[in-house]
């Protein structure tokens, strides 16, 4: 019930195109869904979080996509470049069930070619 | 700058030795927590706290210990018992009962 799903595991996709990770939860009381961006040697950081009384969060060239009754969200990244290139997590948590404690997916690796 | 240092950035441990990772927070962030990344997974979480003095289990807690004497530290020892300590390990912190959770740089710990 705690577990995130993401997928792909690994993504390669060429400079301009549309990057896409999905992820999938089965606990309904998660209320909090970020996405994290990590560079080779470094923590994560956070990228763009989405609550679940929207569908849609755009912030730049990234884009969360929120289908509460489907109880599945993706991050989209449009114009990717080579410098997105990282490991992406999705997560989750709930404020009545655990707090701020955040569940992650395992994680899908982009590389942009140039 | 606010920020989440943890030190040392490379860690070696010998067997049967204990070891404690640090992780010193400015952000003035009431709760902490300590991950384990390792490679094709996510991040687990070995133990948090929400408050001094307090801590409790995550989900792989075995092998691990913490103690949370000052609000900006939540070291972990990884002791002798954990038996596949090799990994790389996330500390994070924000305020109790909000989010983001923010990370530091990680340390990466190998068998000698």
């Amino acid at each position: 019930q705690q577990q995130v799903k993401q997928s792909p595991q690994s993504l390669i996709v060429q400079k301009g195109g549309i990057s896409i990770i999905n992820c999938a939860y089965e606990n309904t009381a998660f209320d909090y869904f970020p996405w994290y961006q990590q560079f080779p040697g470094k923590g994560p950081a956070l990228l763009i979080a989405i609550r679940p009384d929207v569908s849609e969060k755009k912030e730049g060239r990234f884009t969360i996509s929120f289908n509460k009754s489907a109880k599945q969200f993706s991050l989209h990244i449009m114009d990717s470049q080579p410098g997105d290139s990282a490991t992406y997590f999705c997560a989750a948590s709930s404020r009545e069930t655990s707090g701020s404690r955040l569940t992650f997916g395992e994680g899908t690796q982009l590389t942009v070619n140039p | 700058d606010g920020g989440i240092t943890q030190s040392p950035k490379y860690l070696f441990r010998k067997e049967g030795q204990n070891v404690t990772l640090s992780c010193e927070q400015n952000l003035n962030h009431d709760a902490m927590y300590w991950y384990r990344q390792d490679p094709g997974q996510g991040l687990r979480l070995i133990y948090y706290s929400q408050i001094v003095n307090d801590f409790q289990k995550g989900d792989i807690a075995e092998g691990y210990s913490v103690s949370r004497e000052k609000k900006e530290s939540f070291p972990l020892t990884v002791t002798s018992a954990q038996k596949n300590p090799t990994a790389f390990y996330l500390c994070a912190s924000n305020d109790r009962g909000s989010q983001p959770q923010h990370f530091g740089d990680g340390t990466r710990l190998s068998i000698l």
